[in-house]
């Protein structure tokens, strides 16, 4: 079993819709959860952080259940430019400061 | 720019060669990572250092693969003897080393091996 699932779909929405991700864990350790975006052909880069508090940035909003071990994201509005991979990562201080990613979920908005 | 560098862009080696991948992190960063990117999955670690010192190599799949980092900055990943499953994106990605620092990928090399 990887240690961060999620589902590579693919989901193909409309412009405009609301979209949400999920993703699990298995280390009960891991301290920090990001979401990363990444384009074809392009590095990961960094979306935002997941606090369990759950925070927003913009249209998008991440939340995170330590007791489930679950991790997600909700994106309002969908544009066209937010057709990506999105990228489920945790991290834990004991682990030297790698990144655990998911396999990633691809996200189709159109027109 | 500022960013991290990442040579050669794009690879083609024949099964059995040996190829060399470099890494030019961000200026000051102690921290560096290796990661290998098999199509349609995410990144997966290969190994660490902070500054000169390989810390955790143990992602690495085989013997086959070596990385290096000797004057704490720029890095190379090389891998001997290559066999076609090695194919993959192999991104480096540094941070300053604070903890909980973000890690700032560059655009990766992809190593087609035939």
């Amino acid at each position: 079993r990887k240690e961060v699932e999620q589902d590579p779909g693919p989901f193909n929405v409309p412009e405009g819709a609301t979209v949400a991700f999920n993703c699990t864990y298995s280390n009960s350790a891991s301290q920090s959860f990001f979401w990363y975006r990444q384009d074809c052909r392009k590095e990961p880069k960094l979306l935002m952080s997941v606090y369990s508090s759950g925070n927003e940035d913009g249209r998008f909003t991440a939340q995170l259940n330590r007791a489930s071990q679950y991790i997600s994201l909700l994106i309002r509005d969908s544009k066209l430019s937010d057709s990506a991979t999105y990228l489920c990562v945790c991290w834990f201080s004991s682990n030297t400061g790698k990144l655990i990613f998911g396999q990633g979920t691809t996200l189709q908005v159109k027109p | 720019g500022a960013g991290v560098s990442q040579s050669p862009r794009y690879k083609v080696a024949k099964r059995g060669q040996d190829v060399a991948l470099r890494c030019d992190p961000i200026s000051g960063h102690v921290s560096l990572f290796w990661y290998q990117q098999a199509l349609g999955q995410g990144p997966e670690f290969l190994t660490y250092f902070q500054n000169e010192a390989q810390l955790d190599k143990s992602g690495l799949p085989s013997d086959r693969f070596f990385a290096e980092r000797p004057e704490g900055s720029v890095s190379t990943l090389k891998i001997q003897r290559t066999q076609q499953e090695d194919s993959a994106v192999y991104l480096c990605a540094s941070s300053s080393g604070q903890s909980n620092q973000p890690q700032h990928f560059g655009d990766g090399t992809r190593l087609s091996i035939l």
